[in-house]
């Protein structure tokens, strides 16, 4: 199993970012998948989570109306659309693959996002 | 603030017993998942579903539960043990997941 995430970088308060995670050795269209993020030198924060057809969708209350979760499971890709971003979204975006309703079981290495002008 | 609570820092004596603790009235429906950190890495499941290992984690991390509380206990902890640990689990409306915020686990 391998996730690899990539589109971090920095970017102006208010502006955007769409991150994606290329997943590989496992069966993509089977598993609900996350993104969780951590700050500079803070803890796990989940942000996301999508079913695996990509009808049903949550989010932290914190991104909801500026964050979208999709993916694309003939690609084996999950994605994060990250509009009006704010400095207080800047953090390492990992994305994982959900094994139970409470448990992540893979995770990618992460990339980084930062807001700042 | 956190739905599911944790110690700050806890630390153990090489090859001693540590049992590290999370709180959250979530647990009381909801099973608790563990998460081993070290600096610069991405974190590793080392429990779920209450005292379930995956594959490659050694015997020596296990899960309990009781009430609102959720524990991880390292039976014999080795240097190598010395990371953050991270609980994790639903909140209490079940649509979120959430983690706890973290205990420092130092190995002396």
């Amino acid at each position: 199993v391998q996730l690899v995430e990539s589109g971090g970088g920095l970017v102006q308060p208010g502006g955007s970012l769409r991150l994606s995670c290329a997943a590989s050795g496992f069966t993509f269209s089977s598993y609900w998948m996350s993104w969780v993020r951590q700050a500079p030198g803070k803890g796990l924060e989940w942000v996301a989570n999508i079913e695996q057809d990509g009808r049903e969708k949550y989010y932290v209350d914190s991104v909801k109306g500026r964050v979208t979760i999709s993916r694309d499971n003939a690609k084996n890709s999950l994605y994060l659309q990250m509009n009006s971003l704010r400095a207080e979204d800047t953090a390492v975006y990992y994305c994982a693959r959900d094994l139970t309703s409470t448990a992540l079981d893979y995770w990618g290495q992460g990339t980084l996002v930062t807001v700042s002008s | 603030s956190s739905a599911l609570t944790q110690d700050p820092a806890v630390s153990v004596a090489l090859g001693q017993t540590v049992r590290i603790t999370c709180q959250g009235d979530s647990l009381r429906n909801y099973y608790a998942s563990w998460y081993q950190q070290k600096p610069g890495q991405a974190p590793i499941l080392v429990i779920y579903a209450k005292n379930n290992r995956p594959s490659g984690i050694p015997d020596r991390f296990s899960g309990s539960s009781s009430g609102n509380a959720a524990s991880l206990t390292i039976t014999g902890a080795q240097a190598e043990d010395e990371a953050d640990y991270y609980c994790g689990s639903r909140d209490s409306s079940g649509d979120h997941v959430v983690f706890g915020g973290g205990t420092k686990l130092t190995v002396l």
